[in-house]
């Protein structure tokens, strides 16, 4: 099977900075995919990385290290709505798109 | 446009029974998959329909399980002798030509 390992809870205060970590041990890799998903509501698109590096997006940013199976997600200047679970996933086939994901990060976000 | 809609919202049936839940994926898009999510767990692919190409069923976790596409757009999951261990959330995605899966809102199934 795959493994995805990300942590499970992670609490913050609004205005700060929190980094997500997300390993990963498949047997193919295609792509790491970031989605937010709020409590009862569908996981909405965050990023997507396939090459190493850093892509930023407003107060998102995601990072790869194809070498290291590592990826993180960076939420900057935290805010309230940002509370919600971080699911990360690979896409392991190159002829299919599929996802692995993980179990996701609950992020609590703290006045 | 219309998201990934899905029905119902919320399902409770009891144990033996079939059920079927509705996938409406945003229109024009060619992939559509479904995949179930426990408490606690990560989403777990169940199928997938790529365009006319036979669906990819190795992720059902039984012949319980089933699902179908008409037209190449609408698709429903069935089901059949429910168990308490099927409840979970069941999420449908679409997909264009690009990478993104386009998440619907699940339906919530308890089985009692």
């Amino acid at each position: 099977g795959q493994n995805i390992d990300q942590p499970t809870e992670m609490t913050a205060t609004e205005g700060a900075i929190v980094q997500i970590n997300c390993t990963y041990q498949t047997s193919g890799f295609n792509g790491l995919f970031w989605y937010q998903q709020h409590a009862g509501e569908a996981p909405t698109f965050l990023s997507y990385n396939v090459l190493d590096g850093l892509e930023e997006k407003g107060r998102f940013s995601s990072f790869l290290s194809r070498s290291k199976g590592y990826s993180y997600l960076l939420l900057k200047e935290l805010q309230m709505k940002d509370s919600a679970s971080y699911l990360c996933a690979v896409r392991v086939r190159s002829n299919d798109y599929k996802l692995s994901f993980g179990a996701g990060t609950t992020v609590t976000v703290r006045a | 446009g219309a998201g990934v809609s899905q029905s119902p919202s919320n399902k409770v049936t009891e144990k033996g029974k079939d059920v079927e839940l509705r996938c409406d994926p945003i229109s024009g898009h060619t992939a559509l998959y479904w995949y179930r999510q426990s408490l606690g767990q990560g989403l777990e692919f169940l199928i997938y329909f790529q365009g006319n190409s036979a669906p990819d069923k190795s992720g059902l976790p039984s012949d319980r399980f089933s699902a179908e596409r008409t037209g190449g757009s609408v698709s429903t999951l069935t089901i059949q002798r429910t168990q308490q261990e099927d409840s979970a959330v069941y999420l449908c995605a679409s997909r264009s030509r690009r990478e993104t899966q386009y998440f619907g809102p699940g339906t919530r199934l308890l089985v009692l």
